[in-house]
């Protein structure tokens, strides 16, 4: 199996652009996809595939692969984005699913 | 509307068993490849187990293997999870998913349930 690295935490001032990062060997085979959770809450995809969207999610969200890291990029970062952000994507062996250890979203 | 209700959660001992539910309505549900996947409280997602569209196929975190058995009833709408031998890490809100895929490359959980609380506590 293979594991996926996230930063602990990342800040951002508000409207300004945040990128958040995901790293693992996983992923030089298969997309990652992105959730949102906030407290309390169930988590929510916000960008899957090469650079997906769900309905409802807003344009200010967008996905990339380089190698073997993944991000995902807030342009104009919202109050409102404020949240954990978790990676998932299949292990090396494309049979097992994997997340990121989060990476907790701060809007200065 | 699709929908996901987990269910089974509880207080158990430490080396005791546990059978969590999934009802699912408003989708096909034999259509979709299904998930579970864990949270311990206050910290990160866990995935922890698939189970194919049909059932045949079934996959488990290494944390979980040989402990956990996922199972599902298709023509009921149900996933479950029977977890084995439990101990104070398998403490966790315990979420079901569903998963969608796309041309092979990648997978995505477009749905979920809101959970349902495991505490292994003597």
């Amino acid at each position: 199996s293979s594991e996926l690295t996230q930063d602990p935490a990342v800040s951002v001032t508000l409207g300004q652009t945040v990128r958040i990062t995901c790293q693992g060997d996983g992923l030089r085979n298969f997309y990652a996809s992105w959730y949102q959770q906030k407290p309390g809450q169930a988590p929510v995809v916000v960008i899957y595939g090469k650079n997906n969207r769900p309905s409802g999610i807003p344009d200010r969200f967008s996905g990339s692969t380089s190698g073997n890291v993944a991000s995902l990029t807030i342009t104009g970062a919202q109050a409102e984005d404020e949240a954990d952000y978790y990676c998932n994507s299949r292990d090396t062996s494309g049979d097992l699913r994997v997340f990121g250890g989060g990476t907790k979203l701060t809007v200065l | 509307q699709e929908h996901l209700v987990e269910s089974g959660g509880g207080v158990v001992q430490p080396g005791t068993s546990l059978r969590l539910s999934c009802a699912a309505s408003g989708f096909s549900f034999s259509d979709f490849a299904m998930h579970w996947v864990r949270q311990t409280p206050g910290k990160g997602l866990e995935w922890v187990a698939i189970i194919s569209f049909h059932g045949y196929d079934k996959y488990y975190a290494d944390s979980v293997k040989g402990r956990f058995t996922v199972s599902r009833d298709n023509s009921n709408n149900m996933m479950f999870l029977e977890m084995t031998s439990l101990s104070a890490e398998d403490t966790a809100l315990y979420y079901c998913a569903r998963e969608k895929s796309g041309a092979g490359k990648y997978n995505w959980f477009d749905t979920w349930g809101q959970g349902t609380l495991v505490t292994v506590s003597s």
